[in-house]
């Protein structure tokens, strides 16, 4: 209950696609949906993050589309850019002993062709 | 500049010996984390912070020890117990435990 499954694994777009990013989870006491980009050898930044009473959040060129009944949702890129390979990770905040606790998913390494 | 620094970026360790990893941040942030990395895995949590002289478990702190003497910092101890310590290792921090967690550069361990 605790898990976030993420997928693909790895994803391959040409210049100008739409990267489109997949997570379910199974807890519904998740309040919290944020991604993150990481670059090769640096930590993980906040790229957008969502709550589970709004449907859809859009930054730019980055929407998160969220299903609350069906408890996925999912990280849009659209217009990819070679600028945006990297490994994008989503995860999923719960209270846990006062603390709020984020899980992770296992992470998607995203190469934009040019 | 504010932010994490993480010390240092690689590391190595002879079998049977502890190593210390340093994060300090000038963020002002109460909350700090430890993560640790694998490949093809999510991050998981080692151990956290909330406040200054309090820390608490997380999913997989055996083999390892903290302490948080003070709010910037909150270094983290590889004992020789960690059977397998080879990783790539995350620090992070938030204002409030609630809020959204900022990550240094990390840390890579690896076994001589």
């Amino acid at each position: 209950q605790q898990q976030v499954k993420q997928s693909p694994q790895s994803l391959i777009v040409q210049k100008g696609g739409i990267s489109i990013i997949n997570c379910a989870y199974e807890n519904t006491a998740f309040d919290y949906f944020p991604w993150y980009q990481q670059f090769p050898g640096k930590g993980p930044a906040l790229l957008i993050a969502i709550r589970p009473d709004v449907s859809e959040k859009k930054e730019g060129r980055f929407t998160i589309s969220f299903n609350k009944s069906a408890k996925q949702f999912s990280l849009h890129i659209m217009d990819s850019q070679p600028g945006d390979s990297a490994t994008y990770f989503c995860a999923a905040r719960r209270i846990s002993g006062g603390y709020n606790k984020l899980i992770f998913g296992a992470g998607t390494r995203l190469a934009v062709h040019p | 500049d504010g932010g994490i620094t993480q010390s240092p970026k690689y590391l190595f360790r002879k079998e049977g010996q502890n190593v210390t990893l340093s994060c300090e941040q000038n963020l002002n942030h109460d909350a700090m984390y430890w993560y640790r990395q694998d490949p093809g895995q999510g991050l998981r949590l080692i151990y956290y912070s909330q406040i200054v002289n309090d820390f608490q478990k997380g999913d997989i702190a055996e083999g390892y020890s903290v302490s948080r003497e003070k709010k910037e910092s909150f270094p983290l101890t590889v004992t020789s117990a960690q059977k397998n310590p080879t990783a790539f290792y995350l620090c992070a921090s938030s204002v409030k435990s609630n809020q959204p967690q900022h990550f240094g550069d990390g840390t890579r361990l690896s076994i001589l």
